[in-house]
């Protein structure tokens, strides 16, 4: 297995561009989400899926959107970049346990700088 | 507010000695704990989690963690650092209303040869 894989890897914008993040697991995890990470700050949730159809809103979604037409699939779109979104990006998979969601796995991550 | 407090950015401590990243927590209910490592230029991988039974849970790489209910907190442990586990440690917690992680905000572990 894959894991959770993260394209690109790295990526500079101006601000006001639009972009997709592109995130796909081959695990068959129902539970999909991203994360953006800034020092000082850990990891915060931006948008989640519990399921193919189904998204959700986490702590900081302004600016960012999502969907979920496939279990594999989970892209984030920046429909027009700030300075404000550079960071580091994670997508995130799991599966549904009896007590929740429990354990996460990670995809390596993206950079993203905007001028 | 469910919460985690990692109050420590950075710990030091010297290959072979015993370490300790602390941390507390604040939830309504029973607490699932978790700890996950980030080396540099990775993502973030499970470590260890607490969800019942035994305070003492152990984790991969020789890593533990103790659970304290009445101090509320979650510290990891090893008994022996290597260099090798200098990274980024962050503790979370399981929002029992939302099913969601919440993250602390990480500790960087160093440790000197």
């Amino acid at each position: 297995n894959a894991g959770v894989t993260q394209t690109p890897k790295f990526q500079v914008l101006k601000t006001g561009q639009s972009m997709t993040l592109q995130c796909a697991q081959d695990m068959n995890h129902e539970y999909m989400s991203w994360y953006r990470q800034d020092p000082g700050m850990g990891l915060r949730l931006i948008h989640y899926s519990v399921g193919a159809g189904i998204t959700d809103q986490g702590e900081v979604p302004n600016g960012y959107n999502v969907s979920r037409s496939t279990t594999e699939d989970f892209p984030l779109r920046l429909l027009s970049a700030a300075p404000s979104q550079t960071s580091v990006y994670f997508c995130a998979s799991s599966y549904p346990t009896g007590e929740g969601w429990e354990t996460q796995y990670f995809g390596p991550g993206t950079r993203l700088l905007v001028l | 507010a469910q919460s985690v407090a990692q109050p420590e950015d950075q710990v030091n401590v010297a290959e072979g000695n015993p370490l300790t990243v602390k941390c507390t927590y604040s939830v309504s209910g029973n607490p699932y704990l978790f700890w996950y490592v980030q080396y540099p230029n990775r993502g973030l991988q499970f470590l260890l989690k607490y969800i019942t039974g035994d305070n003492l849970v152990k984790g991969s790489y020789g890593f533990e963690a103790e659970f304290n209910k009445s101090q509320t907190s979650f510290h990891l442990k090893k008994p022996s650092a290597l260099v090798s586990d200098s990274a980024l440690y962050f503790c979370a917690v399981r929002d029992s209303n939302t099913d969601k992680l919440i993250f602390g905000t990480g500790t960087r572990l160093q440790v000197f040869p």
